[in-house]
């Protein structure tokens, strides 16, 4: 059974701080790594890939952990408009199943 | 210039009709998707389509049947509707069936009362 956890928050974190969530994921046969967000009332969208020597965006860093299964996400310097709830997504390259989401971990930074 | 559009964006309905909602794509996307997201906000597969083939029929009843004229367009129809059928309906596409990006639209929220 393909399963992503996620630890659904919420994290209540100060502007400015720096955080981290992870996810894992239960198939080692999972070949894309992905991070999407969504604010309140909206669709989903990607965030950021995951590749496997780790990549950074900005303030976000995404991190993929093969040999544990698990993916984190860092975010620095965190402001206001990061709050929303960040979705673990996982794919298999090849296959008709399309992506699997994560329940989600909601962020809420405060002033 | 909107990717992904689905139309209506809201829609409040009782128990036992018929409705669609329809969606379209214009990312030149081989494969479409429609993904519900219930109120404890999980979201999760129920169909997608590739080059107009049904590739995956997750567990959802049979009063939920997908529609694709062309590659570009996938609407969903829900039959009998029940209480327990109100949730977002998000529909989706990505290049292709293989674990890329996929792009939503900006949802469905569905009420039945």
């Amino acid at each position: 059974r393909k399963e992503v956890e996620q630890d659904p928050g919420p994290f209540n974190v100060p502007e400015g701080a720096t955080v981290a969530f992870n996810c894992t994921y239960s198939n080692s046969a999972s070949q894309s790594f992905f991070w999407y967000r969504q604010d309140c009332r909206k669709e989903p969208k990607l965030l950021m890939s995951v590749y496997s020597s780790g990549n950074e965006d900005g303030r976000f860093t995404a991190q993929l952990n093969r040999a544990s299964q698990y993916i984190s996400l860092l975010i620095r310097d965190s402001k206001l408009s990061d709050s929303a709830t960040y979705l673990c997504v996982v794919g298999f390259r090849g296959s008709a199943d399309g992506l699997t989401f994560g329940k989600g971990t909601h962020l809420i930074i405060q002033p | 210039d909107t990717a992904v559009s689905q139309t209506p964006k809201y829609l409040v309905t009782q128990m036992g009709n018929d409705k669609s909602i329809k969606c379209e794509q214009n990312l030149g996307h081989d494969t479409m998707y429609w993904y519900k997201q219930d109120s404890k906000k999980f979201l999760k597969i129920m169909f997608s389509y590739n080059n107009k083939e049904l590739i995956i029929n997750e567990t959802v009843p049979n009063r939920f049947s997908p529609k694709s004229p062309d590659k570009a367009h996938l609407n969903l129809h829900i039959n009998s509707l029940e209480l327990g059928d109100s949730a977002v309906y998000f529909c989706a596409s990505s290049q292709d069936a293989g674990g890329n990006t996929i792009y939503f639209g900006e949802g469905s929220w569905l009420t039945v009362v």
